[in-house]
């Protein structure tokens, strides 16, 4: 079965401090995809990026940046210099093979409420 | 581009009243299309998706349905709305094969 834990609930940070938000995942699948999605007050689902399974390659989009570790089964998301705007929910998600799995279903996790104070 | 819409932005309505929010993609074809709801600060859970017209899988039993009138609409219904209904309703479609979802803008529905 897949399942994404996301062990933090809620993080308060002064602006301008880096946060880490974690993501662990489970699948059995070889073929798997991750992403973050950030959902600000307004409601909606913001996509941020997805990783495949075969690219462990960390990558970095301005202050954002993602952290893929299959060994750990990881996918961490860093932001450096956090502002108030960063302030939201932020889910991770894991979606399997689809050539088993037509639909494309996304799991995601609890999510992590952020809340980065002025 | 691609464009998803849902309407209404935000729906008050009693319990028992009937229910129908609509979500329509723009700019692509036979996309999957999914239904999830957000309670209050909590995850989101999948409530339905389909593969095409008329095809719908449920995920969880309750009293909503959903339909696929046409390739790019999905419909949430239900004919007697219960107080635990209440949540933010969110309309996503993905390309076939291309794993990650787009989300609309969401329906707020408050059951009282």
């Amino acid at each position: 079965a897949q399942k994404v834990t996301q062990a933090q609930t809620e993080i308060s940070v002064v602006e301008k401090e880096d946060v880490t938000l974690d993501c662990v995942y489970e699948t059995r699948d070889t073929t798997y995809y991750l992403f973050w999605y950030k959902q600000p007050p307004s409601g909606e689902l913001v996509f941020l990026i997805r990783r495949n399974s075969f690219d462990e390659q960390n990558e970095i989009s301005g202050r954002y940046s993602w952290n893929f570790q299959k060994s750990t089964s990881s996918f961490n998301f860093t932001i450096t210099a956090s502002q108030v705007v960063d302030s939201a929910v932020y889910f991770c998600a894991l979606s399997g093979d689809t050539r088993m799995n037509r639909d494309d279903k996304i799991i995601f996790g609890k999510g992590t409420r952020l809340h980065i104070l002025p | 581009s691609q464009t998803i819409h849902q309407w209404p932005a935000t729906l008050v309505q009693p319990v028992g009243s009937p229910l129908s929010l609509e979500c329509t993609v723009e700019g692509t074809s036979n996309p999957n299309l999914y239904w999830y709801r957000q309670a209050a600060g909590r995850g989101l859970q999948l409530l339905f998706y389909s593969v095409g017209i008329g095809q719908i899988s449920s995920e969880v039993p309750q009293n909503l349905s959903a339909s696929r009138p046409q390739d790019r609409q999905f419909i949430l219904s239900s004919k007697k709305l219960l107080l635990s209904d209440s949540g933010f309703y969110l309309c996503a479609w993905s390309v076939r094969g291309r794993f990650w979802q787009f989300f609309g803008p969401g329906t707020r529905l408050t059951v009282l």
